[in-house]
């Protein structure tokens, strides 16, 4: 079993729809969360950082921790055609050696 | 400001031949990393440096060696390159372990 899950997708919404891309992890004593969002043949970009359980919102865009679950979810509200990307779940342990884990990411398509 | 730059951004390489990446940011950041993308496989840790002079295997270093004699610069180098090693890879920097990362636009490998 992977550390970090993500279901691929592609996942294709209409403009204006509600976005939720979501991971499952099998490690309890990861701590630091993050989505990435990676555009066509760029490099991924920091969207959201969180630590601990609960929400965050930042614009369109709200990540949320359940740590009781292990899973972590991003929601994106009015849904653009500029979000079509891949989005990366990763999570990090508190201690200094470990290093961040990524998903495999979510291919996500908005379509005008 | 440039940020993490890396140079080539495609490359394509015969079996046994070698080759170097290069990365430079210009951020000031302490740490540095190298992952590889494949489909389906996230990104994956290559090897790593917590500052000039310093470098360490992440959960993929076979096949590859780094250096980092400037700050600024990391180089990932793959001395007899295998099929295997097709990939894109991404440099990135941070300022330390639990702050944000910085990306590259990548490098496209073929190994043929």
């Amino acid at each position: 079993q992977k550390e970090v899950e993500q279901d691929p997708g592609p996942l294709s919404v209409p403009e204006g729809a509600i976005v939720s891309l979501n991971c499952t992890y099998s490690n309890s004593a990861f701590q630091y969360f993050m989505w990435y969002r990676q555009y066509s043949r760029k490099g991924p970009e920091l969207l959201m950082y969180t630590y601990s359980s609960g929400n965050k919102e930042d614009g369109r865009f709200t990540a949320q921790v359940d740590k009781s679950s292990k899973y972590i979810s991003l929601f994106i509200r009015d849904s653009q055609p500029s979000d079509s990307a891949t989005y990366l779940c990763a999570m990090k342990k508190v201690t200094s050696y470990d290093k961040v884990i990524f998903g495999p990411g979510t291919s996500l398509s908005v379509i005008p | 400001n440039a940020g993490v730059t890396q140079t080539p951004k495609f490359r394509v390489l015969k079996t046994g031949q070698s080759m170097t990446l290069l990365c430079a940011q210009d951020m000031n950041h302490e740490y540095m990393y190298w992952y590889r993308q494949d489909p389906g496989m996230g990104l994956r840790l290559i090897h790593y440096s917590v500052g000039e002079g310093t470098t360490a295997k992440g959960e993929v270093p076979d096949g590859y060696n780094v250096s980092r004699l400037k700050k600024q610069n990391f180089l990932l180098g793959l001395e007899s390159a295998a099929p295997s090693q097709t990939s894109v890879y991404f440099c990135a920097s941070s300022y330390d372990e639990n702050t944000e990362a910085f990306f590259g636009q990548g490098t496209r490998l073929t190994v043929v």
